[in-house]
C-alpha cells in the first residue's frame, strides 16, 4: 500500500519564526489532507489539498501530486500552533495518515 | 451540537467489562469511520460504514464490535479487552466515501 512520510519529526520554534513541514507519498493518490492534533487530540481539518496551493491565514499549503509531495507553511508561529501535524492521503479506499511532525512554539 | 461529537471522552475499564463509545455527526454526511491512536503509532483505522452499511473491516479483533444505527450514529461495543487496547479512538465522517473526513474529539480508552 502507500507509505506516506513526513518531515522534520520534531520542530521546535521561537515565536514568530516561519516553517515548512513536508509530506511524501509513495504512490498516486486521490486526495490529501493536512490536520492539527492539539495537546488534548483534538484533530482539526486544516487543508483539503489533492493539489495546487491554498492560504488560510498564516497557514497555506501546496502539493505536487505529480511529484508525490505537499508542504504545509506556517508563517509568524504563535505558541497555540503547538502541537502534532499530520498529513493523510487517500490511496483507493483508505485515508493512510503519515507518523506527523512535532511542533513547539515557545515564547 | 455542531460537527461531529464523541462520548463519552474518556473512560477507564476492566479487561471483564463491557462499555461502548459512541459517535454522532451533525454534519448530513454518509460515511462514518473508526480510528484506533496508539502512542508513538500512526493512526489506525479500524472499520468504515457508508451508507450504514460496513465496508471496511480492516483486521480489527472481534472483541471491538461497530454498530451504525443510521448515517449519524456509530458506536463501538468493547468487551474483553487487553491492555494493549489502550488509546485514543477516533471517530470521523465524509460526505462520501473517499472524502474529506472530519474527526471527533475522541475517546481516550484506558483497560486495567
Amino acid at each position: 500500500g502507500i507509505q506516506v512520510e513526513q518531515s522534520p519529526p520534531d520542530l521546535i520554534l521561537q515565536e514568530g519564526a516561519n516553517s515548512t513541514l513536508r509530506c511524501n507519498f509513495s504512490d498516486s493518490v486521490n486526495n490529501l489532507q493536512w490536520f492539527h492534533q492539539n495537546p488534548w487530540g483534538q484533530l482539526i481539518n486544516l487543508f483539503y489539498i489533492p493539489s495546487g496551493t491554498k492560504q488560510n491565514g498564516r497557514l497555506s499549503a501546496t502539493t505536487v501530486a505529480t511529484e508525490r509531495y505537499s508542504l504545509l507553511y506556517i508563517s509568524s508561529s504563535q505558541t497555540t500552533d503547538s502541537g502534532v501535524y499530520f498529513c493523510a492521503a487517500y490511496n483507493t479506499d483508505k485515508l493512510i495518515f503519515g507518523t506527523g511532525t512535532r511542533l513547539q512554539v515557545f515564547p | 451540537e455542531t460537527g461531529v461529537t464523541q462520548t463519552p471522552r474518556h473512560l477507564v475499564m476492566g479487561m471483564t467489562n463491557k462499555k461502548s463509545l459512541k459517535c454522532e455527526q451533525h454534519l448530513g454526511h454518509n460515511a462514518m469511520y473508526w480510528y484506533k491512536q496508539s502512542a508513538k503509532k500512526p493512526l489506525e483505522l479500524m472499520f468504515v460504514y457508508s451508507l450504514e452499511e460496513r465496508v471496511e473491516n480492516n483486521s480489527v479483533p472481534s472483541r471491538f464490535s461497530p454498530e451504525c444505527p443510521n448515517s449519524s450514529h456509530l458506536f463501538l461495543h468493547l468487551h474483553t479487552l487487553q491492555p494493549e487496547d489502550s488509546a485514543l479512538y477516533l471517530c470521523a465522517s465524509s460526505q462520501e466515501r473517499r472524502g474529506e473526513q472530519y474527526f471527533g474529539p475522541g475517546t481516550r480508552l484506558t483497560v486495567t
